[in-house]
């Protein structure tokens, strides 16, 4: 089975643009959850969808955004980028998202705004 | 409120020395507590999970509720354990919302 995919793997934006990351679960799961990783708050979790629903969300502020669609792929967006939003998004998919599933992590995103 | 807190930022222990990385979590129920590892240029992966109990790569960990800790332990280090090592827990809403630890950086020297 192929690992959980992103794209795109780099990208550099400037402050006030906005961005879209996507995100391909392993075939199968429908669980797909996003964390952004910095060096100063380490891994911190965005939100979680299942069935193209939002189930859980993190206390990010409303610029970040995200959606799954029906095969699953999900995407995150950011609004109105800051430097402090430069960071390694990582998604992370499962089943179904129940406790006794594992989640395989993908490879992530590093955005640098600049 | 959940948190999970990982005292150690390094650890540097000679190879066949015991490894042991802590980790404290405070959290009003039952949680899943988790370690997973990242090896360099590699993905973060799961290691072990307190529900199951194995032992994985010769790692072992113990849920303790009363000290709330889950500390990750290895009677023999590895060179090949070096890695950067996350504990992680799940509460017990629905779905995947995982906290995570800051992390400690496991360096087994030769």
């Amino acid at each position: 089975k192929a690992g959980v995919t992103q794209t795109p793997r780099y990208l550099i934006k400037t402050r006030g643009q906005q961005v879209t990351l996507s995100c391909s679960p392993i075939s199968g799961h429908r669980s797909v959850s996003w964390y952004q990783q910095t060096p100063g708050q380490g891994l911190q979790f965005l939100f979680e969808y299942f069935s193209e629903t939002q189930r859980n969300k993190g206390n990010f502020p409303g610029r970040f955004s995200g959606r799954q669609f029906s095969n699953s792929r999900s995407e995150m967006n950011v609004s109105t980028l800051e430097l402090g939003d430069s960071a390694l998004y990582l998604c992370a998919s499962s089943l179904a998202g129940l406790a006794v599933e594992t989640q395989y992590f993908g490879p992530g995103t590093r955005l640098l705004v600049l | 409120a959940q948190r999970v807190t990982q005292p150690e930022k390094l650890l540097s222990v000679f190879k066949g020395a015991p490894v042991e990385l802590k980790c404290n979590y405070s959290y009003s129920g039952s949680p899943e507590l988790f370690w997973y590892v990242q090896y360099s240029r590699q993905r973060l992966q799961l290691l072990l999970r307190h529900i199951s109990r194995e032992s994985i790569k010769g790692f072992t960990a113990d849920l303790n509720k009363g000290e709330t800790s889950f500390h990750l332990k290895k009677p023999f280090a590895q060179e090949e354990d070096s890695a950067m090592y996350y504990c992680a827990l799940r509460g017990q809403a629905a779905g995947n919302k995982l906290t995570f630890g800051g992390g400690t950086r496991v360096l087994v020297k030769p």
